[in-house]
Formats: structure tokens, sequence, C-alpha cells
């Protein structure tokens, strides 16, 4: 079946300016995640939506970032008043998160590299 | 809190050769999964393998093999026989166990980046 899909590829942005991230899950997956890459710094958690419950959003480096996820699907990631500091890669990770816990794989789309200017 | 601590930024090995990543991590839980996950130059993260901590056997995945050593908080990644398909960053992953829907981010360390020489 279709994996995790993210929009754009690449994004090159000017600083100040707000932009948008996608993120469609795999179909049946309750969990998304997104995370960010920067050079130096890792993989680090941004936010998790479970299901219908409030996200968890204790990655979320500034208020800057928020996100949100419609019908339980498709997420989109925005940034406000984009910094050269928020040039990274973007992914985005969902999991089937059954109720009985497991190690609930996480699944990567390709991720979204934004450059900002 | 927990981390995860990947001590080689860089590795190299010969093709068809074995090769062993290494992988430390700080947990107080006795709970938890561990994984490997690859990321080759188009960015797609992709699961080597995974291990629950409850399960003493170490995974293995065809070429892939661990060495969890629970005590000792080790989580290694061999591969054996080395291909050139194999040249990629790899990232050791950590994440709670999940009851009734807490957190279940992943927590990574910062990769090993593996290069396979002809």
């Amino acid at each position: 079946g279709a994996g995790v899909s993210q929009s754009p590829s690449n994004k090159v942005t000017e600083k100040g300016k707000d932009v948008e991230l996608r993120c469609d899950p795999i179909s049946g997956h309750t969990a998304l995640y997104w995370y960010r890459q920067s050079l130096g710094q890792g993989l680090e958690f941004l936010i998790y939506f479970q299901g219908n419950s409030a996200p968890d959003k204790s990655g979320l480096p500034s208020d800057r970032f928020s996100a949100e996820r419609t019908g339980g699907s498709v997420s989109t990631l925005t940034i406000q008043r984009t910094q050269q500091e928020d040039s990274a890669v973007y992914l985005c990770a969902s999991s089937l998160a059954l109720a009985g816990g497991g190690p609930d794989t996480q699944y990567f789309g390709p991720g979204t590299r934004l450059t900002v200017l | 809190a927990q981390t995860v601590t990947q001590s080689q930024p860089e590795m190299s090995v010969q093709e068809a050769e074995t090769v062993t990543l290494s992988c430390t991590y700080d947990t107080s839980e006795s709970d938890y999964y561990l994984f490997w996950y690859k990321q080759p130059p188009s960015r797609q993260m992709i699961l080597v393998i995974r291990q629950e901590a409850y399960k003493q056997q170490n995974a293995t995945e065809n070429r892939f093999s661990v060495n969890f050593q629970k005590a000792a908080k080790s989580f290694s990644l061999k591969i054996s026989d080395s291909q050139l398909g194999d040249a990629a960053m790899y990232f050791c992953a950590y994440r709670s166990e999940i009851y009734g829907g807490s957190q279940g981010n992943l927590i990574f360390g910062k990769g090993t980046k593996l290069s396979v020489k002809p």
C-alpha cells in the first residue's frame, strides 16, 4: 500500500514568511508524528497526534510552530514568521498505535527540506 | 529524561565484511522498545530492526542483528556481509512502552554515517 507522503519535497522561503508543510499518513494509522532533523542537532520530536486526543505539543520549539490534523488523517505543520534557524528537514511519521501497546513501529515519509533565506 | 548516544559519527566497512554500530541509552524505565533506522541520501527513514526490552533474545533480520544488553543499556547493530546498498546514516532510537495512549515519540541518537568500500 501507499506509504507516508509529504509535500512539498523542498521549500525555499524568505525570512519572516509563513510556511505550511503537509503530511499524508498511511491509511488506518491513528498516530501521527512530526520530527525535525537539523544539521548537528539530529532528529528532534515536535508534535504527536493520537486519534481524537489532544495533541502532545511538548516538542514544539516556539509558539511560531503549530500543527493540526484534520479528520484524523492529513496533518499540516505551520511555521509562522520563519527564521533562518528553522532551516531543516521536517519528517512526518505514522503508526497504528493499537490500544494494547506494543512496538508500534513508526513509518516515515521522505521529509520536506525547508530553507529559510 | 531518556537519552540515546551513538559514539561513532562515522564508520567504514569493506564490502562483504561485518561491521558493528554502537548505541547506548539512559532510562529509568523497565519497559521500552529500541529501534535501528537507516536513512539513505533519499532521506526516507527505513526501519532496520527493533527490539522489545522484555525479550532476552536478540532480534535478527536477515543480515542485521542486534546485541541487546539491558543491564548495560547497550544496543549495538551488527551488519554481516555488508553490501554497497547498506551505505547510509544509521539512527538508534528509543521509545517508552505505551499504556493508555501516553507519549509515544521516538528519541534518537545523532546517527552514524556508514560507508561501504567496494
